[in-house]
């Protein structure tokens, strides 16, 4: 039930292409679903984040897509650039109660020229 | 500079001993949490404590010990009876009325 199960393990993409990564979740008390990208040695950065009630949330080349019928959500990464070779981690949290977020595995994402 | 410091970056310790990991924050957030990460294994939590003087156990506390004496310090000890120290040790805080959770820059611990 706290699981978040993250997909696919790694990426490579073409430079300019889109990178698409994917989360599913089974605990409907989830409410809020962000995702973070690392880069090697470094902590975690908050990227992008998501409540259930929009479908789609856009911030320059990041787009979440959410679908809360399907317990599933997705990392669009428009454009991609090399600079955008990290990894990336998706999350889910249940607000109430202020409980820890769970995280997928994460996805290691190469883009290459 | 607001934000969370971990230090040291990097730490060397003999198999057998305790250490203590330096975890700090100035956003005046209240809770605040610790991460293990393995390569392929994702985040893991250790521990996280909501308030000062109080704490709950994560996913993997065996090993580990935490205090939370005030508000912007949650330091970490891994124990000699952690079995497997070595790893990036990542500490993170988040305000309580907020769901975002920021991370510090990491300590990568190696056990010899």
């Amino acid at each position: 039930q706290q699981q978040v199960k993250q997909s696919p393990q790694s990426l490579i993409v073409q430079k300019g292409g889109i990178s698409i990564i994917n989360c599913a979740y089974e605990n409907t008390a989830f409410d809020y679903f962000p995702w973070y990208q690392q880069f090697p040695g470094k902590g975690p950065a908050l990227l992008i984040a998501i409540r259930p009630d929009v479908s789609e949330k856009k911030e320059g080349r990041f787009t979440i897509s959410f679908n809360k019928s399907a317990k599933q959500f997705s990392l669009h990464i428009m454009d991609s650039q090399p600079g955008d070779s990290a990894t990336y981690f998706c999350a889910a949290r249940a607000f109430s109660g202020n409980t820890p977020l769970v995280f997928g595995k994460g996805t290691r994402l190469s883009v290459i020229a | 500079d607001g934000g969370i410091t971990q230090s040291p970056k990097y730490l060397f310790r003999k198999e057998g001993q305790n250490v203590t990991l330096s975890c700090e924050q100035n956003l005046n957030h209240d809770a605040m949490y610790w991460y293990r990460q393995d390569p392929g294994q994702g985040l893991r939590l250790i521990y996280y404590s909501q308030i000062v003087n109080d704490f709950q156990k994560g996913d993997i506390a065996e090993g580990y010990s935490v205090s939370r004496e005030k508000k912007e310090s949650f330091p970490l000890t891994v124990t000699s009876a952690q079995k497997n120290p070595t790893a990036f040790y990542l500490c993170a805080s988040s305000p309580l009325e907020r769901s975002e959770q920021y991370f510090g820059p990491g300590t990568r611990l190696t056990v010899t």
